[in-house]
């Protein structure tokens, strides 16, 4: 079991430009989720999902879109990145009580 | 905004039990307690969690008053590795009440293990 897995790592955008986040897990989980951490806080929740083709909204959800076509794959997309969007982004999958997390991307908007 | 209060920083001795506490003197009676630990700048890592009861398992032992309003996380033999930020948060379980379970991640407590 990889568990869930992110791409890429880091990577630096410039002002405007789009990107997709991919987050997969290999678990089964319907439950999933996107947080972003800034330097120094907790983990905000940006959109969820509780399985294929149904996603919500979490507590920061402006900027972000995403999909949820299959169980294993929940991909955040940035559009028109912005200077706040600076963060590390951290993609979940839940099992019945604990999630279990990716090891993150770090993105960096110049 | 997070439903605990966490202390924001606390050192332990390599060996010594690591002893976290945590208020919540809002919390309902369908939300569970968990832990959660950030090493560094890795992902989230469960530790426990529990519902009224104490609770142990290899990682930590979970002690929660009984009137619920606050609860330890006890790390019974603190090593270099348990060096962390540790979150305390409540959270029902999903789809209770119309809640999905999310979890609200205060900033935690900086836990130093020292050699």
């Amino acid at each position: 079991n990889a568990g869930v897995t992110q791409t890429p790592k880091f990577r630096i955008l410039k002002i405007g430009q789009s990107m997709t986040l991919q987050c997969t897990q290999d678990m089964n989980h319907n439950y999933m989720y996107w947080y972003r951490q800034d330097p120094g806080m907790g983990l905000k929740l940006i959109y969820y999902s509780v399985g294929a083709g149904i996603t919500d909204k979490g507590e920061v959800p402006n900027g972000y879109n995403v999909s949820r076509s299959t169980t294993e794959d929940f991909p955040l997309r940035l559009e028109l990145a912005a200077p706040s969007q600076t963060s590390v982004y951290f993609c979940a999958s839940k099992a019945v009580y604990e999630q279990y997390f990716g090891p993150g991307t770090r993105l960096t908007v110049t | 905004d997070a439903k605990t209060t966490q202390p924001t920083s606390m050192d332990c001795a390599e060996g010594r039990a690591a002893n976290l506490p945590c208020n919540h003197s809002t919390i309902s009676g369908n939300e569970y307690v968990y832990w959660y630990r950030q090493i560094h700048s890795q992902g989230p890592q469960y530790i426990i969690h529990g519902l009224k009861n104490n609770e142990t398992n290899e990682m930590a032992s979970l002690i929660i008053t009984e009137d619920r309003k606050s609860s330890t996380l006890i790390l019974p033999h603190a090593t270099l590795r348990d060096t962390a930020v540790y979150y305390c948060i409540v959270s029902p379980l999903m789809n209770y009440g119309g809640s999905q379970g999310n979890l609200i991640f205060g900033k935690g407590t900086k836990l130093s293990v020292k050699p």
